[in-house]
């Protein structure tokens, strides 16, 4: 099974500064199939990005994915006060598996 | 409008039994691969299991395989999540989830409490 580690735990950050979230698999990602997706209190989550770099449909261009084989990073480039959430990182290249997430809060 | 919609969870003995279900529309549901995916109070997000579009091909998470099992009715629009031999680890928001690259649709989740 492909474990993934998502670091930080928690970043604190203000409205307006850049967040860099990332992502480690335990094993290469086959065909970067990893996907990024946002959680609000009370809410399902929301998929942000598929194929660890394409945006889904109707996510703003300030979201984006980037990495291959282990690494992988998610960056939010100037937070908005709706984009405080928890964020999780998936695998489905091999079974599907997901990261333990990082929450993102208002400093 | 293009929805998932699940219903069933409750509270549930140890060893009991429990159907959910998922209510698909504004899509063509047998086009589609479906999951269901869990996550336990205050926790993260567990892939339960998974049923291709046609509903032939049926895939397991090792922590329900045996115990659970997915199927659809494509002719329904709708899937289903037959849970058996519940254990207290059980305890979560179930949602039903379809499949397109990454999760591209999401139920609002449906609780199950397995507890006595």
């Amino acid at each position: 099974e492909i474990v993934l580690t998502q670091s930080p735990g928690t970043l604190s950050l203000s409205p307006g500064e850049r967040a860099t979230l990332s992502c480690r698999a335990s094993q290469s990602v086959s065909s970067s199939y990893l996907a990024w997706y946002q959680q609000k209190p009370g809410q399902a989550p929301r998929l942000l990005i598929y194929g660890a770099s394409s945006r889904a449909t109707g996510i703003p261009d300030r979201f984006s994915g980037s990495g291959s084989g282990t690494d992988f990073t998610l960056t939010i480039s100037r937070l908005e006060p709706e984009d405080f959430a928890v964020y999780y990182c998936q695998q489905y290249g091999s079974s599907f598996t997901f990261g333990g997430g990082t929450k993102v809060e208002i400093k | 409008e293009v929805q998932l919609v699940e219903s069933g969870g409750n509270l549930v003995q140890p060893g009991g039994s429990l159907r959910l279900s998922c209510s698909a529309s504004g899509f063509i549901f047998s086009n589609y691969p479906m999951h269901w995916v869990r996550q336990a109070p205050g926790k993260g997000l567990e892939y339960v299991s998974a049923v291709s579009s046609s509903g032939d091909n049926t895939y397991y998470a090792d922590s329900v395989k045996g115990r659970f099992t997915i199927s659809r009715d494509n002719s329904k629009n709708t899937l289903l999540l037959q849970m058996s031999s519940l254990r207290a680890e059980d305890t979560a928001v179930y949602y039903c989830v379809r499949r397109m690259g990454g999760y591209d649709l999401w139920g609002q989740g449906t609780l199950v409490t397995v507890s006595s």
